[in-house]
């Protein structure tokens, strides 16, 4: 059974800070990793990632993946309170199935 | 360009009583679609997939079931509702490749 793990599970940041959130994962014929970002309402598709080593970027967001040791990051630079949000992680193995991690909520105080 | 919509936003449903969320897709065809239902703001669970018109497969054993009368439309139905059923329901979509989901609005529903 495939299997995502965030951590950490809550992070209280303040403003400008620098945050780190991790995505462990175990999933049969990984094809790729995908990052998304919930604030009170659906999630919004942020990056996904399916090969080892090469960063993405979105402005003050970006990802890279670990192929060999099973895991991702997401880091955010200059956090802002619209940052605020839980953060999930998914992984995609074999067909159109998604499963996804338990997020990380980041709240970021002014 | 592509949108999911999802109706209704709220829901407010008796125990026992039946339920029909639905869920459209625009500006594309034959979607692979997708039922999530997130409890307490957290993790997605995945319930029901699609890959085409009248093909369901169901992830989770439950009271609940999906439908896919049409191409772009999705529903999730239950002849009678649990408690247990409350939470966020999720629809998405995504295209087979390179099968990035996009998720509707969501419908909370509470169960009393």
């Amino acid at each position: 059974e495939d299997k995502v793990v965030q951590s950490p599970l809550s992070l209280v940041v303040h403003e400008g800070d620098t945050v780190t959130l991790n995505c462990s994962y175990e999933v049969t014929n990984f094809r790729s990793l995908l990052w998304y970002k919930q604030e009170k309402k659906a999630p919004t598709f942020l990056f996904m990632l399916t090969s080892s080593g090469i960063e993405k970027k979105s402005g003050r967001l970006s990802s890279i993946l670990d192929k060999k040791e099973l895991f991702s990051i997401l880091n955010i630079t200059a956090t802002q309170t619209g940052d605020s949000a839980v953060y999930l992680c998914a992984v995609r193995g074999s067909g159109s199935r998604l499963t996804f991690g338990e997020g990380t909520q980041l709240t970021v105080n002014p | 360009s592509q949108t999911i919509h999802q109706w209704p936003a709220t829901l407010v449903q008796p125990v026992g009583s039946p339920l029909s969320l639905e869920c459209t897709v625009e500006g594309t065809s034959n979607p692979n679609l997708y039922w999530y239902r997130q409890a307490a703001g957290r993790g997605l669970q995945l319930l029901f997939y699609s890959v085409g018109i009248g093909q369901i497969s169901s992830e989770v054993p439950q009271n609940l079931s999906a439908s896919r009368p049409q191409d772009r439309q999705f529903i999730l139905s239950s002849k009678k509702l649990l408690l247990s059923d409350s939470g966020f329901y999720l629809c998405a979509w995504s295209e087979d490749r390179p099968y990035e989901q996009y998720f509707g609005p969501g419908t909370r529903l509470t169960v009393t």
